[in-house]
């Protein structure tokens, strides 16, 4: 089975670049989690949607940052305009039924951004 | 959130088992104790979770105290593979929904 895909893999822009990283989850799963992962921070939640709709999007630093699930099979996470400070590895997991609080969460492999 | 405790880093020798602790002092009746793992360069793993029960998968065990204030993740044969950062995570419903916590982690390093 496929697992949760991400793309692009590694993305290195110039500041001030609008930035898309990309999700697919996996079939049939109804929640959609993107975190950020830094040296200093650690791994940061930033948004979370259940089907489709964005529940909770306080993790999100700035206005400089969006997100987007048209539909069940695709997610966007937006920066623009991307800051050096934005570099990170971002990841998106996807789950089914995690509102029960004992769902696992399935993660991608990672978008690593380097903003220069 | 209720927070956990874990040593920043173990180490082991292949083919041995590993005991790994997390302390969950302010852990609440309805929170699930969730353990995953990051390889180098990878995404964050499932590993296992429980509730109150001990238990066991594939990958590992998981034993909880009986008065769930601490738990063990238990890799009964470390092999170099899984050298990673092991997380202890507890999830609450709030509003209906939970979301996992990322602390720091034990980093646990496996020689041959």
């Amino acid at each position: 089975d496929a697992g949760v895909i991400q793309s692009p893999r590694h993305e290195v822009t110039e500041m001030g670049q609008e930035v898309t990283l990309r999700c697919k989850p996996i079939s049939g799963h109804n929640s959609l989690f993107w975190y950020r992962q830094t040296m200093m921070r650690g791994l940061e939640l930033l948004i979370y949607f259940n089907n489709n709709v964005p529940i909770d999007d306080s993790g999100m630093p700035e206005d400089r940052f969006s997100a987007k699930m048209p539909n069940a099979s695709f997610s966007t996470l937006k920066i623009q305009p991307s800051e050096p400070r934005d570099s990170a590895v971002y990841f998106c997991a996807s789950s089914f039924g995690f509102e029960k609080s004992n769902q696992p969460q399935h993660f991608g492999d990672g978008t690593r951004l380097s903003i220069l | 959130d209720a927070k956990t405790t874990q040593p920043n880093s173990m180490e082991s020798n292949e083919e041995e088992p590993v005991h790994l602790p997390c302390n969950h002092s302010t852990i609440s009746g309805t929170d699930y104790i969730h353990w995953y793992r990051q390889l180098p360069s990878q995404g964050p793993e499932y590993v296992i979770h429980g509730l109150t029960s001990n238990v066991n998968n594939r990958m590992a065990s998981l034993a909880i105290a009986e008065d769930r204030k601490s738990s063990t993740l238990i890799l009964h044969r470390a092999t170099l593979r899984d050298a990673a950062v092991y997380y202890c995570i507890l999830t609450r419903m709030n509003s209906g929904y939970s979301t996992l916590t990322f602390g720091k982690g034990t980093m646990l390093l496996v020689s041959p």
